[in-house]
């Protein structure tokens, strides 16, 4: 049973570019969350979703970043007009049930903003 | 908001040296996930705690939820360099998010 996929795990993207993430959960997880760790620090929770419906998003910043999680397909973090304080790691986590259970993380994706 | 702190940030220890990391909020949880973190790497799960007072051990590795189901301390026998990573708590309130505490950076020098 493979583990949360998360592709590109390095991504580099000049300063106005846009960054596409994406992350495939766990067989028969339907429950996504997107953290980002900034370099020596914690993680910091941005979104969650369920299949076609964003549950929690008050971690993510208003402006320029946005996440899907379509019916079909993985879900993707959306990060557009990339500035060099969006350089971070990305991670994506899966669980079965509510949001308070054990989540699953991915390897992550490293993002560079050069 | 729920806060939840770690200490100490950072430890540098011998091998065979033993240490205990804690994990400590005003909050209560339904739940308490340990996770350790490698370089480069996403964090992996250990142990998840649910009831208060619960003690759980995996090899040298025993994690405790506090009776009031605020706080969680993780200790390391006789710790080796293979031990070495960051070490992060997470909190689970039923029907929210996972509070992730700043993490415990563990470095074991042989």
């Amino acid at each position: 049973n493979a583990g949360v996929m998360q592709n590109p795990r390095h991504l580099v993207r000049r300063r106005g570019q846009e960054a596409r993430l994406r992350c495939s959960p766990m067989k028969g997880h339907s429950h996504v969350y997107w953290y980002r760790q900034l370099p020596e620090e914690g993680l910091k929770f941005m979104v969650y979703l369920q299949k076609e419906n964003i549950i929690d998003e008050s971690g993510m910043p208003k402006e320029r970043f946005s996440a899907e999680f379509p019916k079909e397909g993985p879900s993707i973090l959306r990060i557009q007009q990339v500035v060099r304080g969006d350089s971070a790691a990305y991670f994506c986590a899966s669980s079965p049930l509510s949001a308070d259970t054990e989540a699953f993380f991915g390897q992550g994706t490293r993002l560079t903003v050069v | 908001t729920q806060l939840l702190e770690q200490s100490p940030q950072f430890l540098s220890i011998q091998e065979g040296e033993n240490l205990t990391v804690y994990c400590n909020s005003s909050s209560v949880f339904s739940s308490l996930q340990w996770y350790r973190q490698e370089p480069g790497e996403g964090p992996v799960l250990l142990v998840t705690v649910v009831t208060g007072g619960e003690v759980k051990k995996l090899k040298r590795l025993t994690f405790q939820f506090g009776d009031a189901r605020k706080d969680s301390s993780l200790h390391i026998t006789a710790a080796q360099p293979g031990d070495t990573g960051l070490y992060l708590c997470a909190g689970g309130d039923a029907g929210n998010m996972l509070t992730f505490g700043g993490g415990t950076r563990l470095m074991v020098k042989p």
